[in-house]
């Protein structure tokens, strides 16, 4: 079982360029988010997902969105790239959502843009 | 447990000995509280969690205490070991299914 996997590990982005993370899991979970960490603050929830071909909206959804086209994955994409977007990006599922289950976290994209 | 800027509390304990980590939740409605760790460069790992209808509650070598009088909630692991480093931090979900993240607390252990 390798839970949650995320995709790339690092990545470098000049600003105004494009690119989409990828979040699998392989626990069969209905719920998964995506969440930001930044230093000196908690875990920022951007989007999230309960079920396939669903998503809504978290605490700071703006200049991201998702997809959940299948149940096992979901991919955050950033359309122009700015500079505040340098953070490192989490992607979690559960499976009874965030206040009956804990969250299973993968291991990170650490994020820059220049 | 609440960070102050960029520089997260620390404890330090010696290898064998109990910690005891410390967090401050905001809301008086949050009704489910989990405790996470992070190691360095990986992702958060759960620990443990309660809920509002219990005052402790116990898993291996670690226990998490809720106090709801004072908001105030705490870890405590027994018999500290060097792979306990890590930050740890706690997070609290009042009843919107949408958790609030503590900054967390850096655990050192020495030998």
């Amino acid at each position: 079982n390798a839970g949650v996997t995320q995709t790339p590990k690092f990545r470098v982005l000049k600003t105004g360029q494009s690119m989409t993370l990828l979040c699998a899991q392989d626990m069969n979970h209905e719920y998964m988010y995506w969440y930001r960490q930044d230093p000196g603050m908690g875990l920022r929830l951007i989007h999230y997902s309960v079920g396939e071909g669903t998503t809504a909206k978290g605490e700071v959804p703006d200049g991201y969105n998702v997809s959940r086209l299948k149940k096992q994955n979901f991919l955050l994409g950033l359309e122009s790239a700015a500079p505040s977007q340098t953070s490192v990006y989490f992607c979690a599922s559960s499976s009874a959502g965030q206040y009956n289950s804990p969250l299973h976290f993968g291991n990170g994209t650490r994020l820059t843009v220049t | 447990g609440e960070s102050v800027g960029l520089h997260l509390p620390t404890l330090s304990v010696q290898e064998g000995d109990n910690s005891i980590i410390n967090c401050a939740y905001s809301n008086s409605a949050s009704d489910y509280f989990i405790w996470y760790k992070q190691e360095s460069g990986k992702g958060p790992q759960f620990i443990i969690d309660i809920r509002s209808n219990m005052d402790k509650r116990q898993g291996q070598r670690v226990t998490v205490l809720l106090n709801k009088t004072v908001k105030h909630l705490s870890l405590q692991i027994a018999a500290t070991q060097p792979g306990d480093s890590a930050v740890y931090f706690c997070a609290e979900n009042p009843n919107t299914d949408k958790l609030i993240f503590g900054t967390g607390t850096r655990l050192q252990v020495f030998p």
